[in-house]
Formats: structure tokens, C-alpha cells, sequence
């Protein structure tokens, strides 16, 4: 069955730099575009970014412009976001979500970044 | 910048039916938002219900129908359970790579 399988999440000072890793399984992860999606604590869900399925096209929110970057490497199955200059307002579960025809289609189970002093 | 509108909170009677709707702060929804529905219950990760409008996602109950109701996006629920108590998001594709979720709502089955 499809599972995605989000590490990487901690606990990290404002500006600092965290990688959120996505092991993906039971499907051609290499056909797929794939997104990002934050919930901060008590808050509702946020789109953050999206890479097609060969990561010639990336899209971001406009508040995590210029500060994260969305990556895969097909060889290993893997989606990336590496996350920069962090601040408060970053602290959120995050989810890594497999796409489909412009929605989102199966969910990771999240991890949590908490950025804190 | 536009704002995708739900309803805070909706309460339905056990067995009833009930209608979630998802809108536009300006300008009206159509099937090129491509709308999708999603249904969160506390602590858990979201669970897709709908995408394109109608189209159900795999292991959905068919008492789980999407459309389009005059100038908005509509989850419809039908003989509603216990467990359908949850929180409910609708998501609509703005286009040139950005999609935006609506606030939420909060479904009370009582």
C-alpha cells in the first residue's frame, strides 16, 4: 500500500536550519508530483510547496519564499524540504502528501518542527 | 489576496445530512478550482474525501459526494455517524502552482 513516512523534525532555534526528510513506498514515486503541508499547534492546514514528479517545476507559499527549498531524489524514493533562517511562526506539523490531478491525495503521519529559543 | 471561505462550525443530527460549503472572499468557485474535500479528525493526519469536485477517493463512502452548489464548493454528508465528528477542510488549486486551503469547519454530530 502507498505510505509516506516524514523524519527530521526537532526542535530548533530561530534561524536556524532544519531537513525534513519523506520515504515514500508502494507506489512509482518517479510519476508523482509531491507536496509539503504545515498545521501549526491548534491552527488549520497550509499548503507549503509542491515539486512535479522530475523536479523541473517548484512552487512555494509566499512566506517560506527564498528560505526553503522542496528536493527528491527518484533513485531513493525520497522527498526533502530543506527549511532556512526559520522563525516562530514555522513551528508546525509537517506532512508530506503525493498528489493528484491538482489535490492532494495520500498523507504522511507528520513531524513536528518546533522553533524555539 | 483572495481568501477561501468554510463555514466555523456545523452541527448535523445522527443519521441526518448535511451540506459544507467552501467559497471565495470575491468571485465564485467553479470545477477550475479543481475543489477537494478533506476530513481531520484530532491528533490524526488529514484523510482525502474528494478531488476534481466529484470524484471520491479510494475507500470513501459513497455518503461522502462532492459538487458544485450555485457560486461555491459543497461537500455533501449524508446519514451521518458518530465518527463523521471532526473537522472538515476544503482546498481549491488558484492556479500558476499555489493551492489554498479554507479555515475549517468544526461538524458536531449530536
Amino acid at each position: 500500500q502507498v505510505q509516506l513516512v516524514e523524519s527530521g523534525g526537532g526542535v530548533v532555534q530561530p534561524g536556524g536550519s532544519l531537513r525534513l526528510s519523506c520515504a515514500a513506498s508502494g507506489f512509482t514515486f518517479s510519476n508523482y508530483g509531491m507536496h509539503w503541508v504545515r498545521q501549526a499547534p491548534g491552527k488549520g492546514l497550509e499548503w507549503v510547496t509542491f515539486t512535479r514528479y522530475d523536479g523541473s517545476t517548484k512552487y512555494y507559499v509566499d512566506s517560506v519564499k527564498g528560505r526553503f527549498t522542496i528536493s527528491r531524489d527518484n533513485s531513493k524514493n525520497t522527498l526533502y524540504l530543506q527549511m532556512n533562517t526559520l522563525r516562530a511562526e514555522d513551528t508546525a506539523v509537517y506532512y508530506c502528501v503525493k498528489d493528484v490531478a491538482w489535490a492532494f491525495d495520500v498523507w504522511g503521519q507528520g513531524t513536528v518542527v518546533t522553533v524555539s529559543s | 489576496q483572495t481568501v477561501v471561505t468554510q463555514e466555523p462550525s456545523f452541527s448535523v443530527s445522527p443519521g441526518g445530512t448535511v451540506t459544507l460549503t467552501c467559497g471565495l472572499s470575491s468571485g465564485s468557485v467553479s470545477t477550475s478550482y479543481y475543489p477537494s474535500w478533506y476530513q481531520q479528525t484530532p491528533g490524526q493526519a488529514p484523510r482525502t474525501l474528494i478531488y476534481t469536485t466529484t470524484t471520491r477517493s479510494s475507500g470513501v463512502p459513497d455518503r461522502f459526494s462532492g459538487s458544485i452548489l450555485g457560486n461555491k464548493a459543497a461537500l455533501t454528508i449524508t446519514g451521518a455517524q458518530a465518527d463523521d465528528e471532526c473537522d472538515y477542510y476544503c482546498v481549491l488549486y488558484m492556479g500558476r502552482g499555489t493551492w489554498v486551503f479554507g479555515g475549517g469547519t468544526k461538524l458536531t454530530v449530536l
